[in-house]
This record gives structure tokens, sequence and C-alpha cells, in this order.
């Protein structure tokens, strides 16, 4: 069966920390992996990751793949409040004709001022 | 530019009572489509998806159904809800690749059986 597995679950942390959260996968016809944002109500998209070790990186947030461990990190330095979401690690999986992308249960990160 | 649209945004339906919610893109053709349900404060657990017109494929076992009857519209629907089907449902879709791409999110709508 295929999965997306986040660490934490849940995290807490001051404003101007560093947090870096994790997204371990298992899928069968890995193609990519992507890192969502949610707010209230649409997820909206951070990063899309198909090569390992090439970090892509937005303003303080990075990201990067390992394929041969099978995990991604979200990293974001120098955390405001508005950092507060769920964020969410998916993998789009499947042969040619039939790609799914299956969500892990993401982490809920808040910012305290 | 594509757009996505789902409505209603919010329902409110009692027990044993059908269900019926839409989903359409604009601007694309021949996109994925996907119905996800995300229970309070978790991630996102996919429904269906469906990678042509009457192509629908189930990941769940449950009291759901999906249709796809165009090419761009997706619909999700229930005979008899049960109170277990609260919760925020979203629809997505996404450009079959080449390179796999991003999926791009309605805005959602929250339902809760009573």
């Amino acid at each position: 069966e295929d999965k997306v597995v986040q660490s934490p679950l849940s995290l807490v942390v001051h404003e101007g920390d560093t947090v870096t959260l994790n997204c371990s996968y298992e899928v069968t016809n890995f193609r990519s992996l992507l890192w969502y944002k949610q707010e209230k109500k649409a997820p909206t998209f951070l990063f899309m990751l198909t090569s390992s070790g090439i970090e892509k990186k937005s303003g303080r947030l990075s990201s990067i793949l390992d394929k041969k461990e099978l995990f991604s990190i979200l990293n974001i330095t120098a955390t405001q409040t508005g950092d507060s979401a769920i964020y969410l690690c998916a993998v789009e999986e499947g042969i040619q004709g039939a790609q799914k992308l299956v969500f892990g249960q993401g982490t809920r990160l808040t910012i305290n001022p | 530019s594509q757009t996505i649209h789902q409505w209603p945004a919010t329902l409110v339906q009692p027990v044993g009572s059908p269900l019926s919610l839409e989903c359409t893109v604009e601007g694309t053709s021949n996109p994925n489509l996907y119905w996800y349900r995300q229970a309070a404060g978790r991630g996102l657990q996919l429904l269906f998806y469906s990678v042509g017109i009457g192509q629908i494929s189930s990941e769940v076992p449950q009291n759901l159904s999906a249709s796809r009857p165009q090419d761009r519209q997706f619909i999700l629907s229930s005979k008899k809800l049960l109170l277990s089907d609260s919760g925020f449902y979203l629809c997505a879709w996404s450009q079959p690749p080449i390179l796999a791409t991003e999926a791009f999110f309605g805005q959602g709508t929250r339902l809760t059986v009573v």
C-alpha cells in the first residue's frame, strides 16, 4: 500500500526559530514530491521536487529530496506568525496515464509571537 | 488561464439524504481530476481520481461514488449520507504529464451531516 508519512504531526515554535518538517514515502512508480501550505481552505503550492539533492528555495522556505532514502524535508528559517499553517507533503505516483497524488497527514505548524 | 470551481462551499445535510458535489475545470483539456476528504486538522485522503471521461478509480471503499460525465466535470455523490461522511471535501486537477505537475485545488466544500 502506498503511503506518505509526515513528522512531526504538530509543532509549536517561537517567531524567529527555524523549523524542519519531514516527509517519508513508500510508493510504486514515484514521479515527484510536492509540498503545499494550507491555511484555511485550498492548499497552495510551494515546491515540486523530482531530482535528488537539488535544493529548491523560495524566500525563507527551502526543500530537498532524497530518492535513495525516500524522504524530503521542508525548512523554514526566521519563522513568522504568517507561517502558521498545515504543511502537506504529496507524492505523485503511478504509470503514465494513471498518475495520482497521495498526501501525508500534514504537519500543523504554529508560530507564536 | 485555468480555473477550478467547486460548489457548494458549505452544506448541512441530514443523515440518509443524498449528496451531490460538483467540480468543474476551465482552461484546460483532459485533466486528471481528484476528490479528497480532509478530516479536521488532518491531511488529505484521496477518495477518487479520474484520468478521463468515465474513468474513475476508487481509493477507499465507502459510502461515496464519483462520476465524470464530461471532460472537465467531476461529481461526488452519495445515495444516503452517514454521520461519518462529514468533513471538508476538496476537488483538484492536474495536467497529465510528460513531466509531473502540481495539482490545483478548488476552495472546498465543508459538509456537515446531522
